[in-house]
């Protein structure tokens, strides 16, 4: 049973653009919600993290949108670059802080 | 200076064969886990150690176990190799399971293929 839905699956964005990436929990137990970043050959990377109580994060050119209500959240990648072609996960954390992971999101930033 | 290490990077074996992949962290850190990564890039936790000791074991197959030897350390050993093993296996490990964020910082991975 997938406890965190991601999608889309795919997703080619033109460099400029904004990219953005939802996901949807069912477990209202879940008290973090961390976004991470893959590249080819790499592990994944701490991109970003919002907690329950919030409903906007932002670092940089990405933002977390939290709604506790619907029990989505999204990543939004405002002017995409090359360089951000990787794979997204988003993830929540549970009971004895085990992370659960989306089913990840494959995006290209066309040059 | 790598934060979480691994080794081997690539590992092909036969079936039925017995395997290690090693795995270190030097950030002081007081949890560590194991990952699997199947050929769809779904990550799913496989073993959490807090301390030498084990928190989650996932509905994992008892051929593998996990051997933490000291809190900077945690091993994996594979019994009996099957063809649905191969996979890519990451470590990571983070502060602790107290904590607001508790980041989870991953090692680059082992790719094994099991033919």
């Amino acid at each position: 049973q997938q406890q965190v839905k991601q999608s889309p699956q795919s997703l080619i964005v033109q460099k400029g653009g904004i990219s953005i990436i939802n996901c949807a929990y069912e477990n209202t137990a879940f008290d973090y919600f961390p976004w991470y970043q893959q590249f080819p050959g790499k592990g994944p990377a701490l991109l970003i993290a919002i907690r329950p109580d919030v409903s906007e994060k932002k670092e940089g050119r990405f933002t977390i949108s939290f709604n506790k209500s619907a029990k989505q959240f999204s990543l939004h990648i405002m002017d995409s670059q090359p360089g951000d072609s990787a794979t997204y996960f988003c993830a929540a954390r549970g009971s004895a802080r085990q992370l659960t992971f989306g089913s990840g999101t494959q995006l290209t930033v066309l040059p | 200076d790598t934060a979480v290490s691994q080794t081997p990077k690539y590992l092909v074996t036969q079936m039925g064969n017995d395997k290690s992949i090693k795995c270190e962290q030097n950030l002081g850190h007081d949890t560590m886990y194991w990952y699997k990564q199947d050929s769809k890039k779904f990550l799913k936790i496989m073993f959490s150690y807090n301390n030498k000791e084990l928190i989650i074991n996932e509905t994992v197959p008892n051929r593998f176990s996990p051997k933490s030897p000291d809190k900077a350390h945690l091993n994996l050993h594979i019994n009996s190799l099957e063809l649905g093993d191969s996979a890519v296996y990451f470590c990571a490990s983070s502060r602790g399971l107290s904590g607001s964020y508790n980041e989870q910082f991953f090692g680059p991975g082992t790719r094994l293929t099991v033919l």
